[in-house]
C-alpha cells in the first residue's frame, strides 16, 4: 500500500531564511508520480509541482526547488529566501497507476509553515 | 485561470441534519473527486467519478453520504443524517481526465463542516 511520511509537524523559520520540507514515501509500483500541494489559510490546495518516478532531475522554480532521490524515497522542497506569504500548510501527495482506482491521491499529513517577520 | 467552484464556503449544522455540498469543476475536465479532509490531517479521498460514472467509492460511508454528478458537469455530495465526526473540509478537485495517477487535480476552495 502506498504511504506518504511527513515527519516535520511545523516548522518556523524567520522571513529570508532558507527552509526544507521533507517528505518520504512508500510504494510498491515502479511507476509512479509525485506533488506537492500549499494550503494557505483560506483552505484551497494550490498545485505546485508533478514528478514522475522516471524523471529524478531537480527542478528549480523562483525561490522554489525540489530534491527527488528513488534511493531514498525522499521528495523534499526547498524554499529559499523564505516570506511571510509563504506560510502555509504544504502537503506532499503520490499517486499510482491503478486500473482499478483511477487517480488517487494518498496525501501526507502535511507540514505546517510559519515565516516570521 | 479556470477554478474548480465550490458552495457554501461554510456550513454549520446540527446532528441528525441533512448537508449538501455543490461542485463545479473546472470546464472540460471529466474526471471530479471529493475529498474530506479533517483538521490537522491530510485530505482522503471519498469518491472520483469519471464523466457520470463513479470510479472508486470505497472510500465512502454509503449508510450516510452519497454523490452524483448526473450530467457529468457539476457534482453535490450529501450527509444524511449529519453526526458529529463529519466536522470537517470537504474539498472537490478536478482533473482533465482520469489517467493512470499522471493527471493533476486541481482543487477548490472547499467546504468547512462543523456539526453541533
Amino acid at each position: 500500500a502506498q504511504k506518504v511520511t511527513q515527519a516535520q509537524t511545523e516548522i518556523s523559520v524567520v522571513e529570508k531564511e532558507d527552509v526544507t520540507l521533507d517528505c518520504v514515501y512508500e510504494t510498491r509500483d515502479t511507476t509512479y508520480y509525485l506533488f506537492w500541494y500549499k494550503q494557505p489559510p483560506s483552505g484551497e490546495l494550490v498545485f505546485l509541482i508533478r514528478r514522475n518516478s522516471f524523471d529524478e532531475q531537480n527542478e528549480i522554480s523562483g525561490r522554489y526547488s525540489w530534491n527527488f532521490q528513488k534511493s531514498t524515497s525522499s521528495f523534499n522542497f526547498t524554499i529559499t529566501a523564505s516570506q511571510v506569504v509563504d506560510s502555509a500548510v504544504y502537503f506532499c501527495a503520490l499517486s499510482e497507476p491503478d486500473n482499478n482506482a483511477g487517480n488517487m491521491l494518498t496525501f501526507g499529513g502535511g507540514t505546517r509553515l510559519m515565516v516570521k517577520p | 485561470e479556470a477554478e474548480v467552484a465550490q458552495s457554501p464556503r461554510y456550513k454549520i449544522t446540527e446532528k441528525s441534519q441533512a448537508v449538501a455540498f455543490w461542485c463545479d469543476p473546472i470546464s472540460g475536465h471529466a474526471t471530479l473527486y471529493w475529498y474530506r479532509q479533517i483538521l490537522g490531517q491530510g485530505p482522503e479521498l471519498l469518491v472520483q467519478f469519471q464523466d457520470e460514472s463513479v470510479v472508486d467509492d470505497s472510500q465512502l460511508p454509503k449508510d450516510r453520504f452519497s454523490a452524483e454528478r448526473l450530467k457529468g458537469v457539476d457534482s453535490t455530495l450529501k450527509i444524511q443524517p449529519a453526526e458529529l465526526g463529519d466536522s470537517a473540509m470537504y474539498l472537490c478537485a478536478s482533473s482533465l481526465s482520469l489517467g493512470l495517477g499522471e493527471e493533476t487535480q486541481y482543487f477548490g476552495p472547499g467546504t468547512r463542516l462543523l456539526v453541533l
